[in-house]
């Protein structure tokens, strides 16, 4: 398998479910990040680990909860969101310098009701 | 604060026309990247170009080829020829460099470019 993957593809949750989005590079890489494409947005940058640190938190809230355990997996677990969480999630992955680029996954396409 | 604006919300053409898609970005730095991703229906991101605030050379691959002008902040992208396949949303975005290894991307919203048959 190569590049970027994403599970689940698609996932519908309750606001009281808790839930995990789950990310794999198989590219070498060391960063990764998580980003919100919601309907008529731009695509927000949530978070950003390098070399399995968090560097970023673009003020996200608390009901995501990011996890990195190693430079090639990335977690986004998910805790009582809210219906306008419902958005296209995507990974990243890239070098670990500056400038480097971002070769991203597919999506999970999260629906919350 | 660095800003993308890709004031072209949505484009249609009829095969075989060239479109360019335009991108004005602001950025305090003087070391910076630009990029565009193609964004086809399925949902993935695909990496097009990559171009560096020091390299105004202009870059054809193929039917795409990019116009970069520092003087007027603008990063155009334009597809020869379009074709159906070139349905997508295309991105432009921003990096920064802050010196401290990954950054995040700052992306405009995004044209959405419709190839008729």
């Amino acid at each position: 398998e190569t590049g970027v993957t994403q599970t689940p593809r698609h996932l519908v949750m309750g606001m009281t479910n808790k839930k995990s989005l789950k990310c794999e590079q198989h590219l070498g890489h060391n960063a990764m990040y998580w980003y919100k494409q919601s309907a008529k947005k731009p695509l927000e940058l949530m978070f950003v680990y390098n070399f399995k640190e968090q560097t970023e938190n673009n003020s996200v809230p608390s009901r995501f909860s990011p996890e990195c355990p190693n430079s090639s997996h990335l977690f986004l677990h998910l805790h009582t969101l809210q219906p306008e969480d419902s958005a296209l999630y995507l990974c990243a992955s890239s070098q670990g310098g500056d400038l480097e680029t971002q070769y991203f996954g597919p999506g999970t396409r999260l629906l919350v009701l | 604060a660095q800003k993308v604006t890709q004031a072209q919300t949505e484009i249609s053409v009829v095969e075989k026309e060239d479109v360019t898609l335009d991108c004005v970005y602001e950025t305090r730095d003087t070391t910076y990247y630009l990029f565009w991703y193609k964004q086809p229906p399925s949902g993935e991101l695909v990496f097009l170009i990559r171009r560096n605030s020091f390299d105004e050379q202009n870059e054809i691959s193929g039917r795409y080829s990019w116009n970069f002008q520092k003087s007027t902040s603008s990063f155009n992208f334009t597809i020869t020829a379009s074709q159906v396949v070139d349905s997508a949303v295309y991105f432009c975005a921003l990096s920064q460099y802050s010196g401290g290894g990954a950054d995040g991307l700052t992306f405009g919203k995004g044209t959405h470019l419709i190839i008729q048959p």
